[in-house]
């Protein structure tokens, strides 16, 4: 049981947008900054947004995050096959004094 | 640009030690917070503990009273050791740096080591 909850899958057609959501509470994502990790199939997280919606270089603009309240969204458009992946949500949990990750959810790309 | 290799055992036994290291190529580690993070096969991201280039730690509550880190900043190395390890151990262990942004709390990992399988089997 994450601390932080996704939807366990998600899915699109090619061309088109996908919103993932990550819930949690007043101690993490309602006082702390979100950051989202992209894990493609047998690879390691590589950090996709960070600080509710900032991209590091050379991950394009499709990807998008925001926040509001105690959840978090990460938005993929333009969507493409090799965005098909784990994606993550993680923020600092002040309560637990540490970092919670959400449980992961699965996009496929149809 | 920094690099992490995770390496160490694949194999320990239940009740035993795990001991991993984490090499920091590219750049130092000084300056920064290093976290380690573990995933089960096929299960989501658990986040194991965090260490200042100082040597200051801040551990999961759940893992706390099996873990320790250390940091050696002469060889730009990590290192993680879990006693009493169980095969609810069994994962992939990740090493990361963690930059830190403006404003409190606001950190996140980038980048990541490729990570080690550490299987716990008698």
């Amino acid at each position: 049981q994450s601390v932080l909850t996704q939807p366990p899958s998600a899915s699109g057609t090619p061309g088109l947008r996908v919103t993932i959501s990550c819930s949690g509470s007043s101690s993490n994502i309602g006082s702390n900054t979100v950051n989202w990790y992209q894990q493609l199939p047998g690879t390691a997280p590589k950090l996709l947004i960070y600080s509710n919606n900032q991209r590091p270089s050379g991950v394009p603009d499709r990807f998008s995050g925001s926040k509001s309240g105690t959840s978090a969204s990460l938005a993929i458009s333009g969507l493409q096959s090799e965005d098909e992946a784990d994606y993550y949500c993680a923020a600092w949990d002040g309560s637990l004094n540490g970092w919670v990750f959400g449980g992961g959810t699965k996009l496929t790309v149809l | 640009q920094v690099q992490l290799q995770e390496s160490g055992p694949g194999l320990v036994k239940p009740s035993e030690t795990l001991s991993l290291t984490c090499t920091v190529s590219g750049g130092s580690i000084n300056g920064y917070y290093w976290s380690w993070i573990r995933q089960p096969a096929g299960k989501g991201l658990e986040w194991i503990g965090r260490i200042y280039s100082t040597g200051s730690t801040t551990y999961n509550p759940s893992l706390k009273s099996r873990v320790t880190m250390s940091v050696d900043t002469f060889k730009n190395q990590l290192s993680l050791k879990l006693s009493s390890v169980t095969a609810a151990d069994t994962a992939v262990y990740y090493c990361a740096r963690v930059p830190q942004g403006a404003g409190l709390n606001v950190f996140w990992f980038d980048p990541w080591g490729q990570g080690t399988l550490v299987t716990v089997s008698s």
